[in-house]
């Protein structure tokens, strides 16, 4: 399975953009690119995903780089309750889908 | 949707028994994960049903580890003879998936500790 590289950790303040890097240079053609977030004593919860083109939606934004070797989660005003382990995943298209290798994620601390 | 559910939620067990956990799916999602996760790291994949068919069990599964999904509906995860080593968060997710890629929507898991 290809495999990602995230930060450790990382700090925002409550109500500013955070940007959370991912660097997967051997991502193949058919990958997609899934962030999912587990905040304390939950099961992980999926916040986004693409192929190619950046996507937005009312949790996230997702960069993706033009060449695709990485990628960016952008949360537009942090809160509180952002405060999760963030996993940044590929998953491969087919029957092999869903099948993905999530490693130790960044873990996001917002401070008030 | 009412979500995934996982029951139960602890399980305090000592070594060498058996332990039974399990997962109820969102509704009419076709394919179910079992995860183990150990603190301070991501989830490890274990195993995957579509519908009734086990298509994938990771080599981390040893044979003392099972798993159902005898109607397309429910799974359950079996642990023979437990071990110290086997304490960890089990993970369940569902998924429906059609072609494509895959979105996994997971439950609130099951928190082993053998004694």
């Amino acid at each position: 399975d290809a495999k990602t590289t995230q930060p450790n950790s990382m700090e925002s303040n409550e109500e500013e953009p955070v940007h959370l890097p991912c660097n997967h240079s051997t991502i193949s053609g058919t990958d997609y690119i899934h962030w999912y977030r587990q905040l304390p004593s939950q099961g992980p919860e999926y916040v986004i995903h693409g192929l190619t083109s950046n996507v937005n939606n009312r949790m996230a934004s997702l960069a993706i780089a033009e060449d695709r070797k990485s990628s960016t989660l952008i949360l537009h005003r942090a809160t509180l309750r952002d405060a999760a382990v963030y996993y940044c995943i590929l998953s491969p298209e087919g029957t092999n889908a869903g099948k993905s290798t999530f490693g130790d994620g960044t873990t996001l601390t917002v401070k008030p | 949707d009412t979500g995934v559910s996982q029951n139960p939620r602890h399980k305090i067990t000592k070594r060498g028994q058996n332990v039974t956990f399990r997962c109820d799916p969102i509704s009419e999602h076709n394919r179910l994960y079992w995860y183990r996760q150990t603190l301070g790291q991501g989830p490890e994949f274990l195993t995957y049903f579509q519908n009734e068919a086990q298509l994938e069990k990771s080599r981390l599964l040893s044979d003392r580890f099972s798993a159902e999904r005898p109607k397309g509906s429910f799974s359950t995860l079996e642990i023979q003879r437990t071990e110290q080593g086997d304490s960890a968060m089990y993970l369940c997710a569902s998924s429906l998936y059609w072609g494509g890629t895959d979105t996994q929507y997971f439950g609130p898991g099951t928190r082993l500790t053998v004694l």
